[in-house]
């Protein structure tokens, strides 16, 4: 069973410019969630998406976005990039949302993403 | 506010020995608690789990404690192995739906 896949692994960008990452749930999974992991914050959480709603969103500015699709796929956008959005950004995906679903999270590796 | 934290950055254990990671937390509504250990370049992967109506759970070399009324919890590992090296992460959330982190601690297991 493939796990989650994130791309790019990698990614430079420029202030002010815009990303998008993508992530590709394990089959089956409905549910995708997307966090930030910086150096002394640890993974902070910034949205869940469940059957293409946003069902949980975190404490981040409306810079970032994210949306699902109907196979659940889900991709997160950065608007107007800050050199404080460095991050390693991390998605989730578990089969369903909420308590019935606590114990499956499972993570992808990841996007490193650097802004200059 | 770091509602879920984890005060030690890194942690030195002999193999063989016990490791023990400790998690503290603010929220009194955290039903659910969750381990992960992350290798670099990876992501975290799921250890061990354990809800609010149990103190202690158990998974082969991996122990997890709950004391509620001291809002804390922590992973032993018995015996400890080289390969047990790597940052360990815990996590909180009251409905399942939000988990809150903690900042990791790195775990080297000296051969």
């Amino acid at each position: 069973k493939a796990g989650v896949t994130q791309t790019p692994r990698y990614l430079i960008k420029t202030r002010g410019q815009q990303v998008t990452l993508s992530c590709s749930p394990i089959s089956g999974h409905r549910s995708v969630s997307w966090y930030q992991q910086t150096p002394g914050q640890g993974l902070q959480f910034l949205f869940e998406y469940f059957s293409e709603t946003q069902r949980n969103k975190g404490n981040f500015p409306g810079r970032f976005s994210g949306r699902q699709f109907s196979n659940s796929r889900s991709e997160m956008n950065v608007s107007t990039l800050e050199l404080g959005d460095s991050a390693l950004y991390l998605c989730a995906s578990r089969p369903g949302a909420g308590a019935g679903s606590i114990f499956g999270y499972t993570f992808g590796s990841g996007t490193r993403l650097t802004v200059v | 506010d770091q509602q879920v934290k984890q005060n030690s950055p890194s942690l030195s254990v002999q193999e063989g020995r016990i490791s023990i990671l400790n998690c503290d937390y603010t929220n009194s509504m955290f039903d659910y608690f969750l381990w992960y250990k992350k290798y670099p370049a990876e992501g975290p992967t799921f250890l061990i789990s354990i809800s609010s109506i149990k103190d202690k759970n158990e998974d082969g070399r991996f122990t997890v404690f709950l004391n509620k009324s001291a809002k804390h919890l922590s992973l032993h590992i018995v015996p400890s192995q080289p390969g047990d090296s790597a940052v360990y992460f815990c996590a909180a959330s009251d409905t399942g739906n939000q988990f809150y982190f903690g900042t990791g601690t790195s775990l080297t297991v000296i051969p």
